[in-house]
Protein backbone atom coordinates (compact mmCIF):
# COMPACT_ATOMS: atom_id res chain seq x y z
CA UNK A 1 0.00 0.00 0.00
CA UNK A 2 1.58 3.20 -0.91
CA UNK A 3 1.83 6.05 1.89
CA UNK A 4 1.49 9.49 2.12
CA UNK A 5 2.74 11.67 -0.67
CA UNK A 6 3.39 15.10 -0.71
CA UNK A 7 4.13 17.55 -3.62
CA UNK A 8 6.33 18.98 -4.50
CA UNK A 9 9.12 18.42 -1.93
CA UNK A 10 10.96 21.48 -1.84
CA UNK A 11 9.82 24.90 -3.09
CA UNK A 12 11.22 28.59 -2.81
CA UNK A 13 9.26 31.34 -2.88
CA UNK A 14 9.71 35.08 -2.30
CA UNK A 15 7.69 37.08 0.25
CA UNK A 16 4.18 38.19 -1.07
CA UNK A 17 3.63 35.29 -3.31
CA UNK A 18 1.40 32.81 -2.22
CA UNK A 19 1.85 28.43 -2.41
CA UNK A 20 -0.24 25.81 -2.81
CA UNK A 21 0.77 22.25 -1.16
CA UNK A 22 -0.50 18.99 -2.07
CA UNK A 23 -1.33 15.48 0.26
CA UNK A 24 -2.35 12.41 -0.94
CA UNK A 25 -3.19 10.55 1.74
CA UNK A 26 -3.31 6.20 2.24
CA UNK A 27 -5.65 4.67 0.14
CA UNK A 28 -8.91 4.26 2.23
CA UNK A 29 -8.32 7.41 4.80
CA UNK A 30 -10.72 10.08 5.08
CA UNK A 31 -8.64 12.44 7.55
CA UNK A 32 -5.89 14.40 6.26
CA UNK A 33 -3.86 16.80 8.87
CA UNK A 34 -1.51 19.73 8.12
CA UNK A 35 1.58 20.54 10.55
CA UNK A 36 4.17 23.19 9.91
CA UNK A 37 7.45 22.65 11.64
CA UNK A 38 10.18 25.37 11.65
CA UNK A 39 13.96 24.86 12.16
CA UNK A 40 14.53 23.29 16.38
CA UNK A 41 11.02 23.61 16.84
CA UNK A 42 7.96 21.18 17.64
CA UNK A 43 5.07 20.60 14.91
CA UNK A 44 2.08 23.67 15.26
CA UNK A 45 -0.97 22.04 13.98
CA UNK A 46 -3.03 23.71 11.57
CA UNK A 47 -6.04 22.19 10.54
CA UNK A 48 -8.04 18.76 10.36
CA UNK A 49 -10.20 17.94 7.12
CA UNK A 50 -12.23 15.06 7.51
CA UNK A 51 -14.67 14.33 4.62
CA UNK A 52 -13.99 17.32 3.32
CA UNK A 53 -14.95 18.99 6.45
CA UNK A 54 -12.83 21.39 8.53
CA UNK A 55 -13.04 19.37 11.99
CA UNK A 56 -9.67 21.15 14.08
CA UNK A 57 -7.91 24.16 13.96
CA UNK A 58 -4.66 25.62 14.84
CA UNK A 59 -3.60 29.36 15.91
CA UNK A 60 -2.23 30.21 12.43
CA UNK A 61 -3.67 33.90 10.62
CA UNK A 62 -6.32 33.43 7.94
CA UNK A 63 -3.17 33.70 5.55
CA UNK A 64 -3.14 29.62 6.07
CA UNK A 65 -6.18 27.56 4.42
CA UNK A 66 -6.88 24.51 3.01
CA UNK A 67 -9.39 22.26 1.86
CA UNK A 68 -10.34 18.62 1.10
CA UNK A 69 -11.60 17.12 -1.95
CA UNK A 70 -13.90 14.39 -2.02
CA UNK A 71 -11.09 11.39 -2.90
CA UNK A 72 -9.74 12.50 0.71
CA UNK A 73 -6.66 14.45 -1.45
CA UNK A 74 -6.34 17.69 0.48
CA UNK A 75 -4.30 21.06 -0.51
CA UNK A 76 -3.11 23.66 1.67
CA UNK A 77 -2.36 27.70 0.63
CA UNK A 78 -0.34 30.17 2.04
CA UNK A 79 -1.24 33.36 0.47
CA UNK A 80 1.19 36.95 1.02
CA UNK A 81 4.35 34.41 2.02
CA UNK A 82 6.22 36.43 4.93
CA UNK A 83 9.93 35.41 5.83
CA UNK A 84 8.30 33.30 9.33
CA UNK A 85 6.37 31.01 7.00
CA UNK A 86 9.73 29.02 6.15
CA UNK A 87 9.51 25.36 7.49
CA UNK A 88 8.73 21.84 6.49
CA UNK A 89 5.36 21.31 6.05
CA UNK A 90 4.34 17.93 7.60
CA UNK A 91 0.41 16.61 5.99
CA UNK A 92 -0.65 13.35 7.91
CA UNK A 93 -3.68 10.58 7.68
CA UNK A 94 -6.08 8.65 9.19
CA UNK A 95 -8.89 6.45 8.70
CA UNK A 96 -10.74 8.52 10.66
CA UNK A 97 -10.41 11.51 13.11
CA UNK A 98 -6.85 11.70 14.16
CA UNK A 99 -7.46 12.43 17.99
CA UNK A 100 -10.21 9.23 18.08
CA UNK A 101 -7.37 6.49 18.51
CA UNK A 102 -6.38 6.07 15.10
CA UNK A 103 -3.02 6.44 13.98
CA UNK A 104 -1.73 8.84 11.92
CA UNK A 105 1.07 8.28 9.04
CA UNK A 106 2.71 10.61 7.62
CA UNK A 107 4.02 12.05 4.70
CA UNK A 108 7.99 13.05 3.60
CA UNK A 109 6.79 16.80 4.17
CA UNK A 110 7.43 19.89 1.55
CA UNK A 111 10.00 22.22 2.70
CA UNK A 112 9.25 25.28 1.49
CA UNK A 113 12.00 28.73 1.77
CA UNK A 114 10.45 32.29 1.58
CA UNK A 115 13.60 34.44 0.53
CA UNK B 1 -5.82 25.11 29.61
CA UNK B 2 -5.05 21.49 27.68
CA UNK B 3 -0.94 21.38 27.73
CA UNK B 4 1.17 18.40 27.56
CA UNK B 5 4.78 19.03 29.12
CA UNK B 6 7.80 17.12 28.58
CA UNK B 7 10.74 16.50 30.24
CA UNK B 8 13.56 16.37 29.67
CA UNK B 9 14.12 18.51 26.82
CA UNK B 10 17.43 16.89 25.34
CA UNK B 11 19.04 14.12 26.68
CA UNK B 12 22.23 12.10 25.98
CA UNK B 13 23.24 8.48 26.79
CA UNK B 14 25.69 5.59 25.73
CA UNK B 15 24.51 3.09 22.98
CA UNK B 16 23.36 0.30 25.01
CA UNK B 17 22.14 1.96 27.99
CA UNK B 18 18.43 2.15 29.02
CA UNK B 19 16.53 5.91 29.46
CA UNK B 20 13.00 6.66 29.87
CA UNK B 21 11.49 10.00 28.69
CA UNK B 22 8.43 11.47 30.64
CA UNK B 23 5.34 13.04 29.69
CA UNK B 24 2.58 15.25 31.91
CA UNK B 25 -0.38 16.44 30.47
CA UNK B 26 -3.73 18.46 31.69
CA UNK B 27 -5.94 17.15 28.81
CA UNK B 28 -9.15 16.76 29.77
CA UNK B 29 -11.37 14.79 29.41
CA UNK B 30 -8.71 12.83 28.40
CA UNK B 31 -9.22 9.89 25.08
CA UNK B 32 -5.81 8.55 23.86
CA UNK B 33 -2.05 8.90 24.61
CA UNK B 34 0.53 8.85 21.61
CA UNK B 35 4.36 8.88 21.43
CA UNK B 36 6.11 9.48 18.17
CA UNK B 37 9.67 9.54 16.97
CA UNK B 38 11.11 11.90 14.52
CA UNK B 39 14.05 11.80 12.56
CA UNK B 40 15.51 14.85 11.95
CA UNK B 41 14.48 16.27 8.73
CA UNK B 42 11.12 13.61 8.57
CA UNK B 43 7.65 13.31 9.24
CA UNK B 44 7.27 11.17 12.77
CA UNK B 45 6.60 7.62 13.24
CA UNK B 46 3.80 6.55 15.66
CA UNK B 47 5.46 4.04 18.25
CA UNK B 48 2.39 3.43 20.51
CA UNK B 49 -0.75 4.51 21.33
CA UNK B 50 -2.49 3.93 24.72
CA UNK B 51 -6.19 4.35 25.93
CA UNK B 52 -7.24 5.29 29.25
CA UNK B 53 -7.45 2.03 29.97
CA UNK B 54 -4.29 0.68 29.48
CA UNK B 55 -1.29 1.33 31.73
CA UNK B 56 1.32 -0.37 29.64
CA UNK B 57 2.17 -0.95 25.84
CA UNK B 58 5.61 -2.06 24.08
CA UNK B 59 6.69 -1.97 20.67
CA UNK B 60 10.33 -3.77 20.13
CA UNK B 61 12.58 -1.82 22.85
CA UNK B 62 9.87 0.85 23.09
CA UNK B 63 7.50 0.38 26.21
CA UNK B 64 5.56 3.29 27.48
CA UNK B 65 3.14 3.14 30.76
CA UNK B 66 0.23 5.68 30.90
CA UNK B 67 -1.24 6.73 35.05
CA UNK B 68 -3.97 8.50 33.82
CA UNK B 69 -5.24 9.33 37.13
CA UNK B 70 -2.20 11.26 37.96
CA UNK B 71 -1.52 12.29 34.31
CA UNK B 72 1.45 11.22 33.66
CA UNK B 73 3.20 8.66 30.63
CA UNK B 74 6.51 7.55 30.15
CA UNK B 75 8.84 5.77 27.15
CA UNK B 76 11.43 3.86 28.32
CA UNK B 77 13.78 2.70 25.86
CA UNK B 78 15.47 -0.75 26.26
CA UNK B 79 19.24 -1.60 25.52
CA UNK B 80 19.58 1.88 22.72
CA UNK B 81 20.67 1.93 19.40
CA UNK B 82 22.30 4.65 17.54
CA UNK B 83 19.70 4.83 15.26
CA UNK B 84 17.41 5.24 18.02
CA UNK B 85 18.92 8.78 18.06
CA UNK B 86 16.02 10.90 17.43
CA UNK B 87 13.18 13.09 19.00
CA UNK B 88 10.52 11.36 20.91
CA UNK B 89 7.18 13.43 21.09
CA UNK B 90 4.10 12.97 23.19
CA UNK B 91 0.93 13.56 21.93
CA UNK B 92 -2.28 13.42 23.91
CA UNK B 93 -6.18 13.94 22.91
CA UNK B 94 -8.88 15.30 24.47
CA UNK B 95 -12.40 13.47 24.47
CA UNK B 96 -14.02 16.37 23.04
CA UNK B 97 -16.53 16.29 19.88
CA UNK B 98 -13.74 16.54 17.69
CA UNK B 99 -10.63 15.13 19.51
CA UNK B 100 -7.99 17.38 18.59
CA UNK B 101 -4.45 16.03 19.05
CA UNK B 102 -2.01 18.37 21.94
CA UNK B 103 1.38 18.02 21.00
CA UNK B 104 4.29 17.93 23.41
CA UNK B 105 7.63 19.97 22.28
CA UNK B 106 9.40 16.40 22.11
CA UNK B 107 12.97 15.40 23.77
CA UNK B 108 15.67 15.05 21.73
CA UNK B 109 17.66 11.92 22.59
CA UNK B 110 21.22 11.69 21.17
CA UNK B 111 22.75 8.18 21.65
CA UNK B 112 26.88 8.49 21.47
CA UNK B 113 28.58 5.45 20.34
Amino acid sequence: KAGVTQTPRYLIKTRGQQVTLSCSPISGHRSVSWYQQTPGQGLQFLFEYFSETQRNKGNFPGRFSGRQFSNSRSEMNVSTLELGDSALYLCASSLSLAGGGNTQYFGPGTRLTVL
Amino acid sequence: KNQVEQSPQSLIILEGKNCTLQCNYTVSPFSNLRWYKQDTGRGPVSLTIMTFSENTKSNGRYTATLDADTKQSSLHITASQLSDSASYICVVSGRDSNYQLIWGAGTKLIIKP
